[in-house]
């Protein structure tokens, strides 16, 4: 059965950074690129990015770049994305999805990041 | 960016009754849309890839069809498991990009 089990959820201080984690299982890490969605609260859905775990390649949203960076231990199986010089826009819900080429066939459970002094 | 209009917004439907949602690309996106349903506190689950190919385990109700700009999916009963939030994504080129979702419940 395919899993993908994030970290939990996050209460951080505006300017700081936080790092979630998705732990994969169930197929081969690698064989699979790894996708990170945002949903604002009561909002839609943006793409953040994707990283290929196989070669360590990313791509990013134009909008997220310098805000997230993805990176992979194949290792453990585990996706990452840090988030940095977090304001209150980036407060919202994180997930983890695995593409089935170019759609999303699993998702994670979400890591909801609230940003807050 | 590929820009994706969703219609309508919002809607509700008695039991058994069709149900039609439409999606909008701002250019040709092949066939290269998918379809997901978001229940309120999970995360979205694919319903349909490829415009009109089902996933695995989605009851056969549901279908997806449509082609260029224009894509559409049918719920043929709705039942009330089916009420929650629906969006579209083309995975055309990147960035991926999502409709604002519409908002199905129960009559």
């Amino acid at each position: 059965e395919v899993k993908l089990q994030q970290s939990g959820d996050e209460l951080v201080r505006p300017g700081a950074s936080v790092k979630m984690s998705c732990k994969a299982s169930g197929y081969t890490f690698t064989d699979y690129a790894m996708h990170w969605v945002k949903q604002s609260p009561g909002q839609g859905l943006e793409w953040i990015g994707t990283i290929i775990p196989l070669i360590d390649t990313t791509s990013y949203n134009q909008k997220f770049k310098g805000k997230a960076t993805l990176t992979a231990d194949k290792s453990s199986n585990t996706a990452y994305m840090e988030l940095s010089r977090l304001t209150s826009e980036d407060s919202a819900v994180y997930y983890c999805a695995r593409e089935g080429s170019w759609y999303f066939d699993y998702w994670g459970q979400g890591v909801m990041v609230t940003v807050s002094s | 960016d590929i820009q994706m209009t969703q219609s309508p917004a919002s809607l509700s439907a008695s039991l058994g009754e069709t149900v039609t949602i439409q999606c909008r690309a701002s250019e040709d996106i092949y066939s290269g849309l998918a379809w997901y349903q978001q229940k309120p506190g999970k995360s979205p689950q694919l319903l349909i890839y490829g415009a009109s190919s089902l996933q695995d385990g989605v009851p056969s109700r549901f279908s997806g069809s449509g082609s260029g700009t224009q894509y559409s999916l049918k719920i043929s009963s709705m039942q009330t498991e089916d009420e929650g939030v629906y969006f579209c994504q083309q995975g055309l080129k990147y960035p991926y990009t999502f409709g604002a979702g519409t908002k199905l419940e129960l009559k």
